[in-house]
């Protein structure tokens, strides 16, 4: 149980177009979602928290405008990133918590995105 | 903010051996702490947590020790085996109302000398 997707697992756009994430709980549902970004050899950096139905919590330096946040149900959280250049080239990641859980995050495998 | 530091960076053990990882936090009113293991391009994943009212967690081979007065917590792993060898990020976080966020280490990347 407790399993997370994420769609597409790797993607490679031009500079200046968008490019949707997109995070699925797939046997549990997940009030709240959370999107990192990875750089090699890096550590987990929380991008925002997302609560079902409400907007997205950015953390302190992510642009809003930037990266789009949507938790439209309680099973799918959409990352979009808006206008890329290649310095959003990184793995991102979401993990879900599963309703009425505290603590524990899922993670889902990650997304590849290049930005050429 | 909670930030976590986490000791050593890399990590080099003979086959057998045991492996120990260590992190501390700052914020003393933390009360969750999980430890991941992430392989290179794959997703982190739960191996073992302990919450702040249990002073030690065992699971098979791994174990998890928390000391709060020192705000440290350590992952110890025996018996090491090849398939051991990933990166382990340890983690900790406050509580939050149910939004409780994750502050990663910088990570431990951990080989396992056949």
């Amino acid at each position: 149980g407790a399993v997370v997707s994420q769609h597409p697992s790797w993607v490679i756009c031009k500079s200046g177009t968008s490019v949707k994430i997109e995070c699925r709980s797939l046997d549990f549902q997940a009030t709240t979602m959370f999107w990192y970004r990875q750089f090699p050899k890096q550590s987990l950096m929380l991008m925002a928290t997302s609560n079902e139905g409400s907007k997205a919590t950015y953390e302190q330096g992510v642009e809003k405008d930037k990266f789009l946040i949507n938790h439209a149900s309680l099973t799918l959280s959409t990352l979009t990133v808006t206008s890329a250049h290649p310095e959003d080239s990184s793995f991102y990641i979401c993990s879900a918590k599963l309703a009425g859980v505290v603590d524990t995050q899922y993670f889902g495998p990650g997304t590849r995105l290049t930005v050429l | 903010g909670e930030n976590v530091e986490q000791h050593p960076s890399t990590l080099s053990v003979q086959e057998g051996d045991s492996a120990v990882i260590k992190c501390t936090y700052s914020d003393s009113a933390s009360n969750y702490f999980p430890w991941y293991k992430q392989e290179l391009g794959k997703r982190p994943q739960l191996i073992i947590d302990i919450r702040s009212n249990v002073g030690e967690k065992k699971d098979q081979r791994i174990a998890v020790t928390l000391n709060k007065t020192a705000k440290h917590f350590s992952l110890h792993i025996t018996e090491t085996q090849p398939e051991d060898s990933a990166v382990y990020f340890c983690a900790a976080s406050l509580p939050n109302f149910g939004n409780e966020k994750l502050t990663f280490g910088t990570g431990t990347r951990l080989t396992i000398i056949p």
